[in-house]
């Protein structure tokens, strides 16, 4: 069964940073791509970056293009997203899901709710 | 970008009627080596992580039940509920995963 666990729900001041973490199986790290999602409340779904870790490719919208960074740690199967520079906007349940890169996102983690205010 | 737009925003179907939404995409999604749509269809309930239904626009996805479809018409898609059940009660996004970054249409969301 494929699983990706995310870490849990954080609080962050304006301007800080938040890293968001994604275990997923060794399979899932050498094989597919992560990518990573967030949705702002009562809002639609948003395609941030992604990372191929057996390639070491990653790629980033635009949008998020100096702010995020997502990497990936093989001894513990776990991808990261680093968010800087949060601002109120950034409030938002953050996914990793399997997939991206050509291929649809075919199973998620269970979302890492980040809320930012002073 | 590619910019995708679902239609209606939102639909009340009786149950075990069929509930029907379009999926429109600003540019191509085709994937010429096998001449089949980089689109795929999600359905999110309150609280949860989105699903996947169906991928390369008609493909359902293994246990997703067959009152689920998805149809293609040149740039159009639709995804077909037949027989609504209450459990089906939710939001429904395409999305295009044939060029990054892999836009969402703004969701539908389907009520009994």
């Amino acid at each position: 069964q494929v699983q990706l666990v995310q870490s849990g729900t954080e609080v962050k001041k304006p301007g800080s940073s938040v890293r968001v973490s994604c275990e997923v199986s060794r399979d899932t790290l050498r094989e597919k791509a992560i990518s990573w999602v967030r949705q702002a409340p009562g809002q639609g779904l948003e395609w941030m970056g992604g990372i191929i870790p057996v390639f070491e490719r990653t790629d980033y919208s635009q949008k998020f293009q100096g702010r995020v960074t997502i990497t990936a740690d093989d001894p513990t199967s776990t991808i990261y997203m680093e968010l800087t520079s949060l601002t109120s906007e950034d409030t938002a349940v953050y996914y990793c899901a399997r997939g991206g890169y050509e291929e649809a996102l075919d199973h998620w983690g269970q979302g890492t709710l980040v809320t930012v205010s002073s | 970008d590619i910019v995708m737009t679902q239609s209606p925003d939102s639909l009340a179907v009786s149950l075990g009627e069929r509930a029907t939404i379009t999926c429109k995409s600003s540019q191509t999604t085709l994937y010429k080596s096998n001449n089949m749509n980089r689109l795929a269809w999600y359905q999110q309930k309150p609280g949860h992580p989105p699903k996947l239904l169906i991928y390369w626009a008609s493909v359902r996805e293994s246990g997703v039940p067959d009152r689920f479809s998805g149809s293609e018409s040149g740039t159009g898609f639709t995804l077909t509920i037949s027989n609504l059940q209450p459990e089906d009660v939710a939001v429904y996004y395409c999305q295009q995963y044939f060029s990054m970054p892999g836009t969402f249409g703004q969701g539908t969301r389907v009520e009994i």
